[in-house]
């Protein structure tokens, strides 16, 4: 159980245009779901929490413009990178938690971004 | 105050042997400590997690040991294979800063066959 899937697991894009990754949770719903950035080597970098409804909570330093979140379901939440450039080109991974069981987060196999 | 900091960088371990790793927290409201595994290219799975109420917990090959005084907790591998070769992170949440999750820098594990 607890799985979340991400769609599509990676992308190439030319800069300027935006792209869509979808987020979903598969046999369970999720109230929050939270996005992340993973640079090569290193830690994950949460960028925004996200709950089902409502607006998404961005982290200081992340453009709430640029990342757009959408979280319109309980098991589906996207983000739209809008205007992408080379510097965004990174590993974007969601994660979902059960609502059931509050601190417990299960994450999908993430995104891979490159533009060009 | 919200930082994890995770200890080694990397870490080299012979099969068959054990692999630690430590963490060290500054926030006390903290009160639930995962840990995670990531394989390259794939997103983190949850591995194990302890809640400071108890001092150690073994799932398998995986203990998490848990000092709550000293603000610390390790995550051990017991007969560590190849297999288990990847980057681990520790993590902790709950406090002020609410279900939000702070990772660790993460300690990539390889395991000599």
């Amino acid at each position: 159980g607890a799985v979340v899937s991400q769609h599509p697991s990676w992308v190439i894009c030319k800069s300027g245009t935006s792209v869509k990754i979808e987020c979903r949770s598969l046999d369970f719903q999720a109230t929050t779901m939270f996005w992340y950035r993973q640079f090569p080597k290193q830690s994950l970098m949460l960028m925004a929490t996200s709950n089902e409804g409502s607006k998404a909570t961005y982290e200081q330093g992340v453009e709430k413009d640029k990342f757009l979140i959408n979280h319109a379901s309980l098991t589906l939440s996207t983000l739209t990178v809008t205007s992408a450039h080379p510097e965004d080109s990174s590993f974007y991974i969601c994660s979902a938690r059960v609502t059931s069981r509050l601190y417990e987060q299960y994450f999908g196999p993430g995104t891979r971004l490159t533009v060009t | 105050q919200q930082q994890v900091k995770q200890s080694p960088q990397s870490l080299i371990v012979q099969k068959g042997g054990i692999s630690i790793i430590n963490c060290a927290y500054e926030n006390t409201a903290f009160d639930y400590f995962p840990w995670y595994q990531q394989f390259p290219g794939k997103g983190p799975a949850l591995l194990i997690a302890i809640r400071p109420d108890v001092s150690e917990k073994k799932e398998g090959r995986f203990t998490i040991s848990f000092n709550k005084s000293a603000k610390q907790f390790s995550l051990h591998i017991m007969d560590s294979q190849p297999g288990d070769s990847a980057t681990y992170f520790c993590a902790a949440s709950g406090g002020t800063g609410g279900f939000k999750t702070i990772f660790g820098a993460g300690t990539r594990l390889f395991v000599k066959a």
